[in-house]
């Protein structure tokens, strides 16, 4: 079983649909939630950072962590053709020391049909 | 804030050619900064964490005398890519953090593909 399962997709939504992505995972030390986007042949771009359970909203976007239920969700509002692209979920453990080793999700590819 | 600049951002070579990738942290001073591999359809595969004035840690599986990293300084890690061959062809992209458990900040990646 992977430490951090993500539907891979692809999600096909019109324009200014609510847009909802999800991970679960299975280590319960897992304290820092991560949602990154990655456009084709770019690398991946920090959207939202959580710290431990509650929510989180800038924007358009709301992240959501459920650590009793080891589920975390994406959820774009008003979803534009610009936002398509690659979705990863990301998380670590606490560190005592100077790294914080991410285990990310495959991506959920998003595609917004205008 | 926290710009990351890797480059190149594409290189095609021979095969048994030697190939340097550099990942620079532009506005904040990097710690640790970390390599990924990414082939299509996949995610991101860490592949090593350096540490600045350390020696990197490699993920099992991957080979340090392939992969050569170096941390010199707190702005700068490169990723030498030795006598690449043509199963070494993918997207290869690193990350930059200042701070411990801070989020990571990518670079734009590196593709590089070995005739």
């Amino acid at each position: 079983q992977k430490e951090v399962e993500q539907d891979p997709g692809p999600l096909s939504v019109p324009e200014g649909a609510i847009v909802s992505l999800n991970c679960t995972y299975s280590n319960s030390a897992f304290q820092y939630f991560m949602w990154y986007r990655q456009y084709s042949r770019k690398g991946p771009e920090l959207l939202m950072y959580t710290y431990s359970s509650g929510n989180k909203e800038d924007g358009r976007f709301t992240a959501q962590v459920d650590k009793s239920s080891k589920y975390i969700s994406l959820f774009i509002r008003d979803s534009q053709p610009s936002d398509s692209a690659t979705y990863l979920c990301a998380m670590s453990r606490v560190y005592g020391g100077a790294t914080n080793k991410l285990i990310f999700g495959t991506g959920t590819l998003l595609a917004v049909q205008p | 804030g926290a710009v990351v600049s890797q480059h190149p951002s594409r290189v095609i070579c021979k095969s048994g050619t030697s190939v340097k990738i550099e990942c620079r942290s532009l506005d904040f001073q990097a710690t640790t900064m970390f390599w990924y591999r990414q082939f299509p359809k996949q995610s991101l595969m860490l592949m090593a964490t350096s540490n600045e004035g350390s020696k990197a840690t490699y993920e099992q599986g991957v080979e340090k005398d392939k992969f050569l990293i170096n941390h010199a300084s707190l702005t700068l890690s490169t990723l030498t890519v030795t006598s690449a061959h043509p199963e070494d062809s993918s997207f290869y992209i690193c990350s930059a953090t200042g701070v411990a458990n801070q989020p990571q900040h990518f670079g734009d990646g590196t593709r590089l593909s070995i005739l």
